[in-house]
């Protein structure tokens, strides 16, 4: 079964940039999340698709943060425009609802530093 | 006061030693408790998940809860090198959306 797929790996941009992130999740996992986990700090949550709706986005920064994911598959999350602090490692994951815990299975991740 | 403390480490252990990695929590209401291996430059690696409280073993790897003291550990026998990584904790309530809280995380290191 292939796991969770994220691109790029890595990303360097200036301040003021914009910056996109794609994930696309385990087949059949309805629910998707997008973390933002800093240097030395546990994973955050910014986002929560249930198939293509959002459950929950109350850390998403959405003065410049914003997250789509059209046909309940796949997910862009994008920065516009970037500061020094989103300097972290973004990070995808997946879960079928319903499945006990809803056990959440990560991608890679995305390491972005913002200069 | 954060919902999950983890403390940081770096915690070095020689090979073969059993490890104790703990986390502390403050909201009562989490039932579900996950512990996540993270490698370097990797994304978060299930480990072990346990409902409520008590134990659960999967090899080398047992997981504790006791939620009358809010305290959840992950032991590792027989350490070994490759366990090298850091050890997140993460939590949630039973609800529609199964949001985790997670540690800082654990770093470790086994020393061969």
């Amino acid at each position: 079964e292939a796991g969770v797929a994220q691109s790029p790996r890595y990303k360097i941009i200036e301040k003021r940039q914009s910056v996109a992130f794609w994930c696309n999740p385990i087949s059949g996992h309805a629910t998707l999340y997008w973390y933002q986990q800093i240097l030395g700090q546990g994973p955050k949550l910014l986002i929560q698709f249930q198939n293509n709706g959002v459950v929950d986005d109350s850390q998403l920064p959405k003065d410049r943060f914003s997250a789509e994911r059209l046909k309940g598959v796949d997910s862009t999350l994008k920065i516009q425009p970037a500061k020094l602090e989103d300097s972290a490692v973004y990070l995808c994951a997946s879960s079928l609802p319903g499945q006990g815990t809803g056990t959440q299975y990560f991608g890679p991740g995305t390491r972005l530093l913002v200069l | 006061q954060k919902e999950v403390e983890q403390d940081p480490g770096p915690l070095s252990v020689p090979e073969g030693a059993i490890v104790s990695l703990n986390c502390t929590y403050s909201n009562s209401a989490f039932q579900y408790f996950m512990w996540y291996r993270q490698y370097s430059r990797k994304g978060p690696e299930l480990l072990m998940y346990t409902y409520s409280s008590g134990n659960k073993e999967d090899g080398r790897f047992t997981a504790q809860v006791d939620k009358s003291s809010k305290y959840i550990s992950l032991f590792i026998r027989d350490s070994q090198p490759s366990d090298s990584a850091t050890y997140l904790c993460a939590m949630s309530a039973p609800s529609g959306t199964y949001k985790y809280i997670f540690g800082t995380g654990t770093r470790l290191k086994v020393l061969a």
